[in-house]
């Protein structure tokens, strides 16, 4: 089973639409979540971190929150230009089996359409 | 990105021969970090270094070794190539043990790597 399980695995929105997306966890203890922003052929960037003792966390247009009681955090992006159109990768990290990781998601893959 | 180059950008190999990337940081950073990415995986930790010739293995290390002779640079050395090594390689800097609060990942932007 992944230990950092995103969905959907890909997203086709309109420009100017909104949506979100998820990714659930399987750590504990829990130390921090990120999300970052990957362009095709570049790096990811970071885009919010959080804590266990956070729940939300904005950066502009984009939304993180957390629930650290089901392993859920959502990043919500609002008013989605084109340029939002990249991948979007949830790292956990924290105690899991073997010792303290940080675990990337596979990502998900968001396609704006004009 | 700022800070870190990769180099080379793209390159084809053949199975069987040794290939070494390399990851430059003008940071300073302590940390850097080779990481592979493939379809429908996450970014998988390959090998890390904390410092001057200080490096230690991630999860996927087999097949892989590395060295770091001065703080600017990490090298991954594929000693003999293997199809199964076709992926993308990112390099990472942090100042900080990544997994602890405040210290985020800075990643290059990848090396295309093609076993044939």
């Amino acid at each position: 089973k992944n230990q950092v399980e995103q969905s959907p695995q890909s997203l086709i929105i309109l420009e100017g639409k909104n949506c979100t997306l998820q990714c659930n966890y399987t750590v504990s203890p829990f130390s921090n979540l990120r999300w970052y922003k990957q362009d095709t052929g570049r790096g990811p960037v970071s885009l919010t971190i959080m804590t266990f003792s956070e729940n939300t966390k904005s950066n502009g247009r984009y939304t993180a929150t957390l629930d650290a009681d089901t392993k859920q955090s959502s990043l919500h992006i609002t008013a989605s230009q084109l340029s939002d159109s990249a991948s979007y990768i949830c790292v956990v990290s924290g105690m899991y089996t073997g010792g303290f990781k940080t675990i990337f998601g596979a990502g998900t893959r968001l396609f704006v359409k004009a | 990105d700022a800070g870190i180059t990769q180099s080379p950008r793209h390159k084809v190999t053949e199975t069987g021969t040794p290939v070494t990337l390399r990851c430059h940081q003008t940071e300073n950073h302590r940390y850097m970090y080779w990481y592979r990415q493939d379809p429908g995986h996450g970014l998988r930790l390959i090998h890390y270094s904390y410092g001057v010739k200080d490096t230690d293995k991630g999860e996927v290390s087999d097949g892989y070794s590395v060295s770091r002779s001065k703080t600017e640079d990490f090298l991954l050395t594929l000693e003999s190539a293997t199809s199964s090594q076709t992926s993308v390689y990112f390099c990472a800097i942090s100042e900080g043990m990544a997994p602890l609060r405040d210290y985020g990942y800075t990643f290059g932007s990848g090396t295309r790597l093609t076993v044939v």
